[in-house]
């Protein structure tokens, strides 16, 4: 048990347009969900909490409206990259957590590159 | 301080080798530590919960030490594909919606 999926895998894309990422518990309902970005070679870096049927809470410096999350289902949240810039080329994980102690089950991640 | 810290070594050893980490937290009050793996260019995997009373998973053993405030790894007899990134991570609280804090992750190098 606690798959995560994550949808797509990679994405190339002209700048200016926007991206949309899914993420999906296979066989357990999360009702938290978390966005992550990683730099090559470099920590995990959270974006923001994903709850289901409220707003997302977003990390300081992490631009909102840059990054719309939307958490339809206790199985499935999205990540919106709008406007891509080239610098906003990264990897970004989601992850889901089901138990009490908050251990958090990954994606296996979606490789932006924005030209 | 961070609130999360680790040796970003890399750690190189020969197969075989027993190697350990350890990563530093700074909240007192956690409850939930966790060591996950990364290989590059992939997503972490959970590799082991630590309980307070330790514990141990074939070749790897983690415990908790609340009195300095670190968990450990161990790998015995390292093999070559243990070769990864090891973050461990934090929950202040035994509570899924909070986030975990993650160290900077470690690096192992097994050679033959």
């Amino acid at each position: 048990g606690a798959v995560v999926s994550q949808h797509p895998s990679r994405v190339i894309c002209k700048s200016g347009t926007s991206v949309k990422i899914e993420c999906r518990s296979l066989d357990f309902q999360a009702t938290t969900m978390f966005w992550y970005r990683q730099f090559p070679k470099k920590s995990l870096m959270l974006m923001a909490t994903s709850n289901e049927g409220s707003k997302a809470t977003y990390e300081q410096g992490v631009e909102k409206d840059k990054f719309l999350i939307n958490h339809a289902s206790l199985t499935l949240s999205t990540l919106t990259v709008t406007s891509a810039h080239p610098e906003d080329s990264s990897f970004y994980i989601c992850s889901a957590s089901r138990s009490a102690r908050g251990e958090q089950f990954f994606g296996p991640g979606t490789r932006l590159t924005v030209l | 301080r961070k609130e999360v810290e680790q040796d970003p070594g890399p750690f190189n050893v020969p197969e075989g080798a027993t190697v350990a980490f350890n990563c530093t937290y700074s909240n007192s009050a956690s409850q939930s530590f966790f060591w996950y793996r990364q290989d590059c260019r992939k997503e972490p995997k959970l590799l082991m919960s630590v309980y307070s009373s330790g514990n141990e998973d074939g070749r790897f053993t983690a415990q908790l030490n609340r009195a300095s405030q670190y968990i450990s790894l161990l790998i015995r007899d390292s093999k070559l594909s243990d070769s990864a990134t090891y973050l461990c991570a934090v929950n202040p609280t035994n509570n899924a919606g909070n986030m975990l804090t993650f160290g900077g992750g470690t690096r192992l190098m097994v050679k033959p």
